[in-house]
């Protein structure tokens, strides 16, 4: 079974510029998460999905980023303008409701 | 919001032995997961709890849910190399509305010498 795939794996963008990062859930998944990992920290939840419609976002700054998930498969996260208090890996990760979620391998974002 | 407080943040250890670390909240979750994340990599699921005083082994892994619902702990015994890595605690709470994201604890970096 393929396991969550992200892309790219890595990322170095100017500050004030923007960026997309894109999630392939595993197939059949209808849970999405994005989380946003900072060196020497565990990760931090941004937003939940169930299918298409958003069910956790209160730890999105909206200001500066946005995901959608149009069709309730792929998810792309966007960050614009990006800080450079952005530089963090983002993990994607799927699941189905009440079993463990499944964490891609994450797309390294520096922010220079 | 919610926070964990895991401790130790390292441990520097001999192969062979045995290593213990935890994890404290603030508040109470339903569900304590225990994750180990590899560099590069995403956090991979070792244990998952869903009662309180719930103990569960894998392998020479033993975790254990809190009384409380407020802390957990993780046991390895007799380590071996391929357990150097970041082990993360995380509790899942229950809001309204299906939200069930984790709140992770800020890790232990577990380096072993041979």
């Amino acid at each position: 079974e393929a396991g969550v795939a992200q892309s790219p794996r890595y990322k170095i963008i100017e500050k004030r510029q923007s960026v997309a990062f894109w999630c392939n859930p595993i197939s059949g998944h209808a849970t999405l998460y994005w989380y946003q990992q900072i060196l020497g920290q565990g990760p931090k939840l941004l937003i939940q999905f169930q299918n298409n419609g958003v069910v956790d976002d209160s730890q999105l700054p909206k200001d500066r980023f946005s995901a959608e998930r149009l069709k309730g498969v792929d998810s792309t996260l966007k960050i614009q303008p990006a800080k450079l208090e952005d530089s963090a890996v983002y993990l994607c990760a799927s699941g189905v409701a009440d079993t463990e979620a499944f964490f891609g391998q994450g797309t390294r974002l520096t922010v220079v | 919001g919610q926070q964990l407080n895991q401790s130790p943040q390292s441990m520097f250890i001999q192969e062979g032995e045995d290593v213990s670390m935890n994890c404290t909240s603030s508040s109470i979750f339903n569900t304590w997961l225990w994750y180990k994340q590899d560099p590069g990599e995403g956090p991979v699921l070792l244990i998952a709890l869903y009662k309180a005083g719930e103990l569960t082994s894998n392998g020479r892994l033993t975790a254990q849910f809190g009384i409380t619902r407020k802390d957990s702990f993780l046991n390895i015994s007799a380590s071996i190399p391929s357990d150097v890595g970041i082990y993360f605690c995380a509790g899942q709470g229950v809001s309204g509305g299906g939200a069930d994201g984790l709140t992770f604890g800020k890790g232990t970096h577990l380096i072993i010498q041979p």
